[in-house]
């Protein structure tokens, strides 16, 4: 089954405590991304990648780092995480950055920073 | 810049009522069009799409036309179920390396029995 996977799908952590939300895609995609959807902002794009190791910043990556070293895998990394960080973040892919190509979602993973 | 604008919710309807949700669009060129749905605790899951002028998807009983003439891409379906219950997000993609998709606020939509 085509998936994306996210992990953790639930986390509440406190403030400057590094973490790493991975995200995994089964499709042999080329294209990841990372998006956060918070209350009356809809979803916004935080960093994507067209391939491996090649990676670059969307509309809100501040605060983020993200890695591509595997076609299958693109983690978000939160250095020191701020309560402003407090979202639900989003990662999707696509088999490449072609108009009409389908973008898959996972589940979402809830982050709450204290 | 891009951007959607879709009507605010929430959005309360009786089972085998019918649905619209508004939806334009502000973009350069010609954009792909896209509805998705996020059913409560789950991702996003596309719902339709149409990738140029007068396309219409469809899906699920859910229908939208591409207008280009009024920029719009309405949600519509003829007799919403319970199960329809869900936020509707209108999203667009105009090009671009990044690939990224431009997504209304969204609207949640409550189907009662």
């Amino acid at each position: 089954e085509a998936q994306v996977t996210q992990n953790p799908r639930y986390l509440i952590t406190v403030t400057g405590k590094k973490l790493t939300v991975t995200c995994s895609q089964n499709m042999n995609h080329e294209y990841m991304s990372w998006y956060r959807q918070d209350p009356g902002l809809g979803l916004r794009q935080i960093y994507y990648s067209m391939n491996v190791e090649v990676t670059d910043k969307g509309d809100v990556p501040e605060g983020y780092k993200v890695s591509r070293k595997e076609k299958r895998n693109f983690p978000l990394i939160l250095e020191s995480p701020s309560p402003n960080q407090t979202s639900l973040y989003f990662c999707a892919s696509s088999l490449t950055v072609t108009s009409g190509n389908t973008i898959y979602f996972g589940e979402g993973s809830w982050l709450t920073v204290v | 810049g891009n951007s959607v604008t879709q009507m605010e919710g929430p959005v309360t309807l009786s089972e085998e009522a019918f649905l619209t949700i508004n939806c334009t669009y502000t973009a350069t060129g010609y954009p792909s069009l896209f509805w998705y749905v996020q059913y409560p605790g789950e991702g996003l899951q596309l719902l339709l799409k149409a990738t140029k002028a007068d396309d219409k998807g469809s899906n699920k009983g859910f229908e939208a036309t591409y207008r280009k003439e009024t920029t719009s891409f309405h949600l519509e379906k003829g007799s919403v179920q319970v199960s329809d219950s869900a936020v509707y997000f209108c999203a667009l993609y105009s090009g671009g390396s990044n690939y990224k998709l431009t997504f209304g606020k969204g609207t949640l939509l409550t189907v009662n029995p």
